[in-house]
């Protein structure tokens, strides 16, 4: 039963570029979450999604952010015209029903933004 | 709203000995779940343990155990017989039962160095 699967690991983009963050949640798990790490910060969080809904999204940037959790295939976190200060790590994770019992994460994806 | 406190950004063990690390949360929730993350260099976010703050009883698993303090809102971990592969970021993490929002927040972790 493969984990949760996050693509690419690393991904590089020239400022104004768009980058596309795909997240394939563990199998029978129908709740994701994304989480963005800064450097030497902890986890915040950005948005929580189910099948074809968002949930939460109080931890998104209003502008140049948005996510998707469609009905078929994964979870798409999409950054528009990406700056510097885009960089860092994004995480996905998944839960079965909530997150009361802990998330399982993907390994992420490190942005970075020249 | 509900914030978590590590207030050691780094810590170090010497190899076969026990290390403690802090957390402290704040919260006016009555229930609600704790957990310690661990993230080893290669960045994948692994749960060590999770307690439920209706349980008095402290959650254990294998060499990690937690002191909860409810009241005090204090979250330790401890780790015995540590080994090089504890080496990592730790962070504490909350969840509330009722919120309504179904997301973890973290607190900012700490850094473990094993000593050998």
């Amino acid at each position: 039963n493969a984990g949760v699967m996050q693509n690419p690991r690393h991904l590089v983009r020239r400022r104004g570029q768009e980058a596309r963050l795909r997240c394939s949640p563990m199998k029978g798990h129908s709740h994701v979450y994304w989480y963005r790490q800064l450097p030497e910060e902890g986890l915040k969080f950005m948005v929580y999604l189910q099948k074809e809904n968002i949930i939460d999204e109080s931890g998104m940037p209003k502008e140049r952010f948005s996510a998707e959790f469609p009905k078929e295939g994964p979870s798409i976190l999409r950054i528009q015209q990406v700056v510097r200060g885009d960089s860092a790590a994004y995480f996905c994770a998944s839960s079965y029903r909530s997150a009361l019992y802990g998330y399982t994460f993907g390994s992420g994806t490190r942005l970075t933004v020249v | 709203a509900q914030t978590v406190t590590q207030s050691q950004p780094e810590m170090s063990v010497q190899e076969a000995e026990t290390v403690t690390l802090s957390c402290t949360y704040d919260t006016s929730e009555s229930d609600y779940y704790l957990f310690w993350y661990k993230q080893p260099p290669s960045r994948q976010m692994i749960l060590v343990i999770r307690q439920e703050a209706y349980k008095q009883q402290n959650a254990t698993e294998n060499r990690f155990s937690v002191n909860f303090q409810k009241a005090a809102k204090s979250f330790s971990l401890k780790i015995s017989d540590s080994q090089l592969g504890d080496a990592a970021m730790y962070f504490c993490a909350y969840r509330g039962v009722k919120t309504s929002y179904d997301k973890v927040i973290f607190g900012p972790g700490t850094s473990l160095s094993v000593i050998p």
